[in-house]
């Protein structure tokens, strides 16, 4: 099924540790982005990419780092995780950079840092 | 910070009464979407207005934007219970960074 694969769906992690939540997209979209939804706030953007080798900060990327060596995949790593990094993270890819085209999200990813 | 801010933060609606909720926003858009959000679901796309439309329908929504007062409303006509979801605006202000509102959460009652 085409769409955007978000791996894992639940992780637990303590205070310190480190790990990557992994998004991939099977429909040749050229720009793709992490989210992060708290209740009340609605989603921030972390970090976004406009095409595989480009990626660029968001509105809340400190403690955060991403990278795009293809145009499918879009990683996003938790250096030392916090447990203000509790959340609900989805990551959201779009057909191009330009142009009006609504985003495809993920299920998301539920992260618990305790 | 969120470009968006929905009204109301909660609506709760009969079954087969319309749903409208509203959008506020603070700087030049090149379009604004609308998105669903089920419960522990991800986000879907529901339907996106250019800047330069002033109305546009899909179904059962329709959507209106009104660039001079920097809003727009989504109307859900006819409710069913299977629209109980969280509803989203998004702005896209050409800057590769589309920004969401809070959302407005719509409960229908059967």
């Amino acid at each position: 099924n085409a769409g955007v694969t978000q791996t894992p769906k639940f992780q637990v992690l303590k205070t310190g540790q480190s790990m990557t939540l992994q998004c991939a997209q099977d429909m040749n979209h050229e720009y793709m982005s992490w989210y992060r939804q708290d209740p009340g706030m609605g989603l921030r953007l972390i970090h976004y990419s406009v095409g595989a080798g480009i990626t660029d900060q968001g509105e809340v990327p400190n403690g955060y780092n991403v990278s795009r060596s293809t145009t499918e995949d879009f990683p996003l790593r938790l250096l030392s995780a916090a447990p203000s990094q509790t959340s609900v993270y989805f990551c959201a890819s779009s057909y191009s950079r330009f142009g009006d085209y609504g985003y495809t999200f993920g299920s998301g990813t539920r992260l618990t840092v305790v | 910070s969120q470009q968006g801010e929905e009204d109301p933060q909660a609506l709760s609606i009969q079954e087969g009464e319309n749903a409208t909720m509203n959008c506020s926003y603070k700087t030049s858009i090149n379009n604004l979407q609308w998105y669903r959000q089920n419960s522990g679901r991800g986000l879907v796309h529901l339907i996106l207005i250019r800047s330069n439309e002033r109305e546009k329908h899909s179904g059962r929504l329709r959507v209106t934007l009104d660039t001079s007062k920097k809003s727009s409303s989504l109307l859900i006509t006819a409710s069913r219970a299977a629209d109980t979801a969280s509803y989203f605006c998004a702005t896209d202000a050409r800057d590769y960074k589309l920004s969401f509102g809070a959302g407005t959460t719509v409960t229908v009652r059967a």
